[in-house]
């Protein structure tokens, strides 16, 4: 079974910093990865994803992400976070051999950037 | 949100009831899906339906049903049998390629009274 994992409930970072929001993911093959974005009470936004190639994936709004196979992580990155950035992040996976083209998602991250 | 609709935004059912929530959208896109968001737990999936007039079970699909007799809509109906249906429902859309991203629905709010 695929599941994915998102340590942490809440990240908190100041304006201007870097910021980091880490998800791991438990497949038995070859991974789609993607990550979202939710602002409240709105529908999820796609940020970016993970197909093949180069491990590191850049998206929307300025965030970045890096696929890790040995560690099997995919964190979510961007070096000056803004104000803006606050909202509810969500790690998700598609295994690619498989019938199944649902995503399954992770439980969730809050980022509260701090002005 | 992109090309889809869900109605209504919120939605109040008393128990006992069924409610059917509605997902329309103008993306020509063959799959749809239905989550279910509960605080904490992120999204779990009721149903999905890569074509019209076929759809499958997702992890969760107990107390709910579906149609796709249209490509542009996906119903969702809650029924009784549903124990604890309080939550946010959203509603999404891809193309048919595994690696195509979801497009997700502004959601609906169901409460039961």
């Amino acid at each position: 079974a695929q599941s994915v994992a998102q340590p942490e409930d809440q990240v908190n970072v100041a304006e201007g910093n870097p910021l980091t929001v880490k998800c791991t993911y438990s497949v038995s093959g070859n991974p789609y990865l993607f990550w979202y974005v939710q602002y409240p009470n709105r529908g999820l936004q796609f940020l970016l994803k993970y197909i093949t190639g180069d491990n590191l994936v850049k998206g929307s709004y300025g965030f970045e992400a890096e696929f890790n196979k040995s560690q099997t992580s995919f964190h979510l990155k961007k070096p000056s976070a803004l104000v803006s950035d606050s909202a509810l992040y969500f790690c998700a996976v598609r295994l690619k051999d498989t019938g199944r083209r649902a995503l399954t998602f992770g439980s969730g991250t809050r980022l509260q950037v701090q002005p | 949100d992109g090309g889809i609709t869900q109605s209504p935004k919120y939605l109040f059912r008393k128990e006992g009831q069924n409610v059917t929530l509605s997902c329309e959208q103008n993306l020509n896109h063959d799959a749809m899906y239905w989550y279910r968001q509960d605080p904490g737990q992120g999204l779990r999936l009721i149903y999905y339906s890569q074509i019209v007039n076929d759809f499958q079970k997702g992890d969760i699909a107990e107390g709910y049903s579906v149609s796709r007799e249209k490509k542009e809509s996906f119903p969702l109906t809650v029924t009784s049998a549903q124990k604890n249906p309080t939550a946010f429902y959203l509603c999404a859309s891809s193309t048919s390629g595994y690696y195509n991203e979801q497009f997700f629905g502004p959601g609906t709010r169901l409460t039961v009274l």
